[in-house]
């Protein structure tokens, strides 16, 4: 009974380049959360999906930053040329379908580093 | 909008010792669910509780207890006997009325617990 996936547990890329964060939900959960954490801050809503759609992106990035969750295979968010301000820790949270009866399941967060 | 305040940022307590973290939220909801969490120094998040709106009942579990008072918009965390085990950050977290699902959750910028041994 796997818990939320979250890799790679820590990624390190150099100014410029692409990062590809990966979440697999737990088993039978179907929505997908995005949260940012700062350091020394809390964790900020990026953004929710379901399967092939993306339901709220009001806290997303307008700009490099993207998220899917295809029909197969874990949700990505994609942050391309990344700076040194995208350094943060990154959360994926997962829920069953039944709204309202969630306790938001989280990874264990992936780890970016800019350099 | 929604909006959560840990007024604490750090607490420092010889371990034993009781000790409350305060929380206070604003919703315009009336359906919401309140959360705290534990992030130990390995950095994982760590679900401690659930509550929603119309349950304003006390609860407890083991050591830990909660005391949430709608008429105040608190739901405090309190830690009896406290061990070094239990230094960590701990977030408060809102959750609205949901749509299309829709269940993220609003952060406080957490309370920094160091329990002195």
């Amino acid at each position: 009974n796997a818990g939320v996936m979250q890799n790679p547990r820590h990624l390190v890329r150099r100014r410029g380049q692409e990062a590809r964060l990966r979440c697999s939900p737990m088993k039978g959960h179907s929505h997908v959360y995005w949260y940012r954490q700062l350091p020394e801050e809390g964790l900020k809503f990026m953004v929710y999906l379901q399967k092939e759609n993306i339901i709220d992106e009001s806290g997303m990035p307008k700009e490099r930053f993207s998220a899917e969750f295809p029909k197969e295979g874990p949700s990505i968010l994609r942050i391309q040329q990344v700076v040194r301000g995208d350094s943060a820790a990154y959360f994926c949270a997962s829920s069953p379908i039944r709204p309202g009866n969630t306790e938001a399941f989280f990874g264990q967060g992936t780890r970016l580093t800019v350099v | 909008a929604q909006k959560v305040t840990q007024a604490q940022t750090e607490i420092s307590v010889v371990e034993k010792e009781d000790v409350t973290l305060d929380c206070v939220y604003e919703t315009r909801d009336t359906t919401y669910y309140l959360f705290w969490y534990k992030q130990p120094p390995s950095g994982e998040l760590v679900f401690l509780i659930r509550r929603n709106s119309f349950d304003e009942q006390n609860e407890i579990s083991g050591r830990y207890s909660w005391n949430f008072q709608k008429s105040t918009s608190s739901f405090n965390f309190t830690i009896t006997a406290s061990q070094v085990v239990d230094s960590a950050v701990y977030f408060c977290a809102l959750s609205g009325t949901p749509y299309f699902g829709n269940e993220k959750l609003t952060f406080g910028t957490g309370t920094r617990l160091t329990i002195i041994p």
